[in-house]
């Protein structure tokens, strides 16, 4: 049972190029979400979804676009990245989008745009 | 809106003495609370959660938290720690209803020998 496997673990970026994170679970889970870490400021929700074909805004959602065709894979795609967006991005699902679902993390992705 | 603060962003403590992390949040709804683990280069553990009922909760690895309404706090505790619970630590909350947990900022605890 693989969890939540996010691709790449590394990625380095110039600015104004585009690319894509990857994001995806094998637990059939319903709600996924997208966080950034950054120094001194924890985790900060982009955009979740709490179902395929379902997706929605979080604290930080400019700049970065997702959708959700099928319940396993939730990516997170950077349009035209910006030195700002350096940061280390964490997917996260859990069963239902529920208080009393626990949220699973991946091992995260630690981009860096030049 | 619900916000979440924690007082202490880096805490060094020694190898079997007690720990307290501070967590306070503000809400104008119930809400629910976590504590949630970072060891290096990997991704959150769920380490405990308040729901309902005790206020005090206890998670994993010898870890417990008290919920304290009336002072809006949620302070992780540990009698003794060890190296291996060197790490950061992130309190959460989720209003009831909603669909996000927002994070603090964290804590990072580091066990010296």
């Amino acid at each position: 049972n693989a969890g939540v496997t996010q691709t790449p673990k590394f990625q380095v970026l110039k600015t104004g190029q585009s690319m894509t994170l990857q994001c995806a679970q094998d637990m059939n889970h319903e709600y996924m979400s997208w966080y950034r870490q950054d120094p001194g400021m924890g985790l900060r929700l982009i955009h979740y979804s709490v179902g395929a074909g379902i997706t929605d805004q979080g604290e930080v959602p400019n700049g970065y676009n997702v959708s959700r065709s099928t319940t396993e894979d939730f990516p997170l795609r950077l349009l035209s990245a910006a030195p700002s967006q350096t940061s280390v991005y964490f997917c996260a699902s859990s069963p239902r989008a529920t208080y009393n679902s626990p949220l699973h993390f991946g091992n995260g992705t630690r981009l860096t745009v030049t | 809106a619900q916000s979440v603060t924690q007082l202490d962003s880096q805490v060094p403590v020694f190898e079997e003495a007690p720990v307290e992390l501070r967590c306070n949040y503000s809400s104008s709804v119930s809400v629910y609370l976590f504590w949630y683990v970072q060891y290096p280069n990997q991704g959150l553990q769920l380490l405990l959660k308040y729901l309902s009922g005790s206020t005090l909760v206890k998670g994993i690895n010898g870890f417990e938290a008290e919920f304290n309404k009336s002072q809006t706090s949620f302070h992780l505790r540990k009698p003794s720690v060890h190296i291996s619970d060197t790490a950061e630590y992130f309190c959460a909350v989720i209003q009831t209803g909603a669909n996000n947990l927002f994070f603090g900022t964290g804590t990072r605890l580091t066990v010296i020998p």
